[in-house]
């Protein structure tokens, strides 16, 4: 396993459109977290599952953002009818089980979205 | 609430300088944990270390120490004789240490660090 991956890397869509991204977490890992970058910032907490149980959601998430991680693998970030101020980067980690290093997490790539 | 600050916005340095990144954190928990992470241009945030709030162990690897003091609040983060590929934006980031919870990480803003040939 080489490590978490996104899919895409890049993505720059129409203002009111919607998106979808993916993230693929260490195999062995059942925890799987999504932040947001702005430029010039750190990265901001999204979500949290634990395997497919979102068990977290930060007031960030508003009611266009939804996540799923359907049988505890791979996880989806939709954002419906997209503005511009959603423009960053979108990162995914992911984390081992306790009672392993459980809050060392181990970031992808990201997926840089672009709304013009 | 957990907060993160790290006040250098921006070092710039000539290789072979060290060079100290500050960070100071808040937090009402007792046990917690304090990571540093490096984002290269490239832009994957790679892990450097973790300490928790038990552990005031100072940590050398290779040219990287981490100087964790509880009583000032502050996980600095120093590398000796930089080199050019040091060059990258580090986070100081902080989480609590509950199995049960998320452990989800607050990050401070970050420092750019250029290191010039």
């Amino acid at each position: 396993d080489t490590g978490v991956s996104q899919n895409p890397r890049h993505k720059i869509t129409k203002r009111g459109q919607n998106v979808t991204f993916r993230c693929d977490p260490i195999s062995e890992h059942n925890r799987l977290y999504w932040y947001r970058q702005t430029l010039g910032q750190g990265p901001e907490f999204l979500t949290y599952f634990q395997n497919e149980a979102q068990l977290e959601k930060s007031r960030l998430l508003s009611d266009r953002f939804s996540a799923e991680r359907p049988k505890g693998s791979f996880s989806t970030l939709e954002i419906q009818r997209t503005e511009q101020g959603d423009s960053a980067m979108y990162l995914c980690a992911s984390s081992p089980k306790p009672p392993g290093p459980y809050n060392e997490q181990f970031f992808g790539p990201g997926t840089r979205l672009t709304v013009l | 609430a957990q907060k993160v600050t790290q006040a250098q916005t921006e070092i710039s340095v000539v290789e072979k300088e060290d060079v100290t990144l500050d960070c100071v954190y808040e937090t009402r928990d007792t046990t917690y944990y304090l990571f540093w992470y490096k984002q290269p241009p490239s832009g994957e945030l790679v892990f450097l270390i973790r300490r928790n709030s038990f552990d005031e162990q100072n940590e050398i690897s290779g040219r990287y120490s981490w100087n964790f003091q509880k009583s000032t609040s502050s996980f600095n983060f120093t590398i000796t004789a930089s080199q050019v590929v040091d060059s990258a934006v580090y986070f100081c980031a902080l989480s609590e240490a509950v199995e049960t919870s998320g452990s989800r990480l607050t990050f401070g803003e970050g420092t750019q660090l250029t290191v010039n040939p």
